[in-house]
């Protein structure tokens, strides 16, 4: 079985520009968690999503970042007018399901750096 | 809000040795999950265990164990036999199993392990 797989796995971006993550979630799974790991910091929560559902963005910045699951297709983190500050690892997570007994697998992870 | 703290940025140890890494977190809850993952240098992160709050019995998985002490919100990883490939960062987390956030993990900063020829 293939796992969480996450493209681009490093992206370079000047300040400014668009950041398109893509995270394609364990077949199966339709549970998918966005973290993000500042340099000597653990992961931070971000955002979780359930297809074509925002369960809870709390830990997502109000602005310039946005993300989505569609009915098909990964789900995607978009972060506009990149800043320096944006430079990060950005990892996403799966689950079959919400019980609270299902483990989150996590994607390589994608990382950002923002020139 | 839970905290999770790991007190030591950095350990090492010898190869076939066995090695401790410390864990210590702040909750009101009394039902949650911990875990330990690795994360070697190719960054991805890799679940080595997980403990439930309600279980006495500390969990086990190959040469690695857990010491967890609840009332003391204590939850040690113990690396037996070490070996070179378990050199990585290694992170604890927990997970509430109450109230509405029960899917968020929080982590601590981690511990950089080295593990010496």
């Amino acid at each position: 079985n293939a796992g969480v797989m996450q493209n681009p796995r490093h992206l370079v971006r000047r300040r400014g520009q668009e950041a398109r993550l893509r995270c394609s979630p364990v077949k199966g799974h339709s549970h998918v968690y966005w973290y993000r790991q500042l340099p000597e910091e653990g992961l931070k929560f971000m955002v979780y999503l359930q297809k074509e559902n925002i369960i809870d963005e709390s830990g997502m910045p109000k602005e310039r970042f946005s993300a989505e699951f569609p009915k098909e297709g990964p789900s995607i983190l978009r972060i506009q007018q990149v800043v320096r500050g944006d430079s990060a690892a950005y990892f996403c997570a799966s689950s079959p399901k919400r019980a609270v007994e299902e483990t989150q697998y996590f994607g390589p992870g994608t990382r950002l750096l923002v020139l | 809000a839970q905290t999770v703290t790991q007190s030591q940025p950095e350990m090492s140890v010898q190869e076939a040795e066995t090695v401790t890494l410390s864990c210590t977190y702040d909750t009101s809850e009394s039902d949650y999950y911990l875990f330990w993952y690795k994360q070697p240098p190719s960054r991805q992160m890799i679940l080595v265990i997980r403990q439930e709050a309600y279980k006495q019995q500390n969990a086990t998985e190959n040469r690695f164990s857990v010491n967890f002490q609840k009332a003391a919100k204590s939850f040690s990883l113990k690396i037996s036999d070490s070996q070179l490939g378990d050199a990585a960062m290694y992170f604890c987390a927990y997970r509430s199993l109450s109230g509405g956030s029960n899917y968020k993990l929080t982590f601590g900063k981690g511990t950089l392990l080295t593990v010496n020829p």
